[in-house]
């Protein structure tokens, strides 16, 4: 069956170390979004793709970083990781137009 | 400035009633709304949408409600049933699939 998988699923590291999330899905959806998920606030999002080589800040976007290689991945970075950004972080797709996304499991990052 | 609300963050019904969820939004441009539904350590999944050319959609025991001059949708699930304790997230769209989420609400069905 196809599906969006994210790993690392728990991750914890220290201030300033370059951390990345990664994202594979095999549905061959050409979008693909990165949110975090924080108490009071929902789920915001960081940056998105509608495609390969195309990516688009989304209203977090500092200290973060995507690049879209091909269709199936979506590789998140956090260039130096900061406290502020401990969090769930989902990774999700969708097929053009229907509006649904389809989403990750999450993955924990604990900033220490 | 989070352009999608939800003031309720949690909701308590009794197995068997009604539970209604709120949502308010303040971006006129938003032209689809949807809501999510989501289990602890798991990610979000879709459970229903409207667009705006509607005021109602229903699927089985899910029912969305769509004001728009009210700029307001509600989620009726009637009648509720222990699975359905969750966290609910509404979500707006105005561009293809780039979605704002609510802050969400925990619904306790109790037996």
């Amino acid at each position: 069956d196809a599906e969006i998988t994210q790993s690392p699923r728990h991750k914890i590291t220290e201030t300033g170390r370059q951390v990345t999330l990664a994202c594979h899905q095999t549905w061959n959806h050409n979008n693909m979004f990165w949110y975090r998920q924080d108490l009071g606030h929902g789920l915001r999002l960081i940056h998105y793709s509608y495609g390969v080589h195309d990516t688009n800040k989304g209203e977090v976007s500092d200290g973060y970083s995507v690049s879209r290689s091909n269709t199936e991945d979506l590789p998140l970075t956090l260039e130096s990781a900061a406290s502020s950004q401990t969090s769930v972080y989902f990774c999700a797709s969708s097929e053009d137009n229907t509006g649904e996304l389809f989403f990750g499991e999450g993955s924990r990052l604990t900033v220490l | 400035d989070q352009q999608v609300k939800q003031n309720s963050p949690s909701l308590s019904v009794q197995e068997g009633r009604i539970s209604i969820l709120n949502c308010d939004y303040t971006n006129s441009m938003f032209d689809y709304f949807l809501w999510y539904k989501k289990y602890p350590a798991e990610g979000p999944t879709f459970l229903i949408s409207i667009s705006s050319i509607k005021d109602k959609n229903e699927d089985g025991r899910f029912t969305v409600f769509l004001n728009k001059s009210a700029k307001h949708l509600s989620l009726h699930i009637v009648p509720s049933q222990p699975g359905d304790s969750a966290v609910y997230f509404c979500a707006a769209s105005a561009v293809i699939d780039k979605l704002s989420f609510g802050a969400g609400t925990t619904v306790t069905v109790r037996a």
